[in-house]
């Protein structure tokens, strides 16, 4: 079955160090995948998408990488601060369900002062 | 923010009764989720519909049905609750531009259930 895995320990990094989240997935080959951001208490909120033949995405202080060979999405935070610190979800679209997301557990980053 | 309201946003029942969870959209978008998320497991599809009266079972639908009568709303019904059910309940709304250009999905807030 299709799998996507995020670490699931939690991320503890400085204020002003680059924060990198992993996503891997196993048994499919999405053509996009996306990345969400989920606040205590509030749904997803939609961050950015990256097609298979893109290599790297980029959104003020985001970047995502999408490597198909390896089956991996890398999310950077640069320059991170305290008010990023949420849970990060990682997810592909499956047309055999009306494109719903399927997500990752998703990874916890808390970025301390 | 994406027009999307869940009600209730909390509620306490207890075993064995019919719970009815609704969500309402006004960006008339053709796709509707129902999610249910829960330490340990992640968001989890429960049913979604892709247009009105059009529905189709998700990864956990088991104990949920679903009705789409209207383009705006989208119910989640649970026949018999059961302490199994105790989870927070996101309904989320998509608009499929083309299957390559990738979809955005927009969630509601949520609404917590629990089952005693």
């Amino acid at each position: 079955s299709q799998k996507i895995e995020q670490n699931s320990e939690a991320l503890n990094i400085q204020e002003g160090k680059t924060a990198t989240l992993t996503c891997n997935y196993t048994n499919y080959s999405p053509a996009y995948l996306q990345w969400y951001r989920q606040d205590p208490g509030r749904g997803p909120v939609f961050l950015l998408l990256i097609r298979e033949n893109e290599k790297e995405k980029r959104k003020e202080r985001l970047k995502v990488t999408f490597d198909t060979t390896l089956k991996q999405s890398l999310f950077h935070i640069t320059a991170s601060q305290p008010a990023d610190s949420a849970t990060y979800l990682c997810a592909f679209s499956n047309s055999n369900s009306g494109y719903a997301l399927n997500f990752g557990k998703g990874t916890s980053l808390l970025v301390t002062p | 923010d994406a027009g999307i309201t869940q009600s209730p946003r909390h509620k306490v029942t207890e075993t064995g009764t019919p719970v009815t969870l609704r969500c309402h959209q006004t960006e008339n978008h053709r796709y509707m989720y129902w999610y249910r998320q829960d330490p340990g497991h992640g968001l989890r599809l429960i049913h979604y519909s892709y247009g009105v009266k059009d529905t189709d079972k998700g990864e956990v639908s088991d104990g949920y049905s679903v009705s789409r009568s209207k383009t705006e709303d989208f119910l989640l019904t649970l026949e018999s609750a059961t302490s199994s059910q105790t989870s927070v309940y996101f309904c989320a709304i998509s608009e499929i531009m083309d299957g390559n250009s990738g979809n955005t999905i927009y969630f509601g807030e949520g609404s917590w259930l629990t089952v005693v």
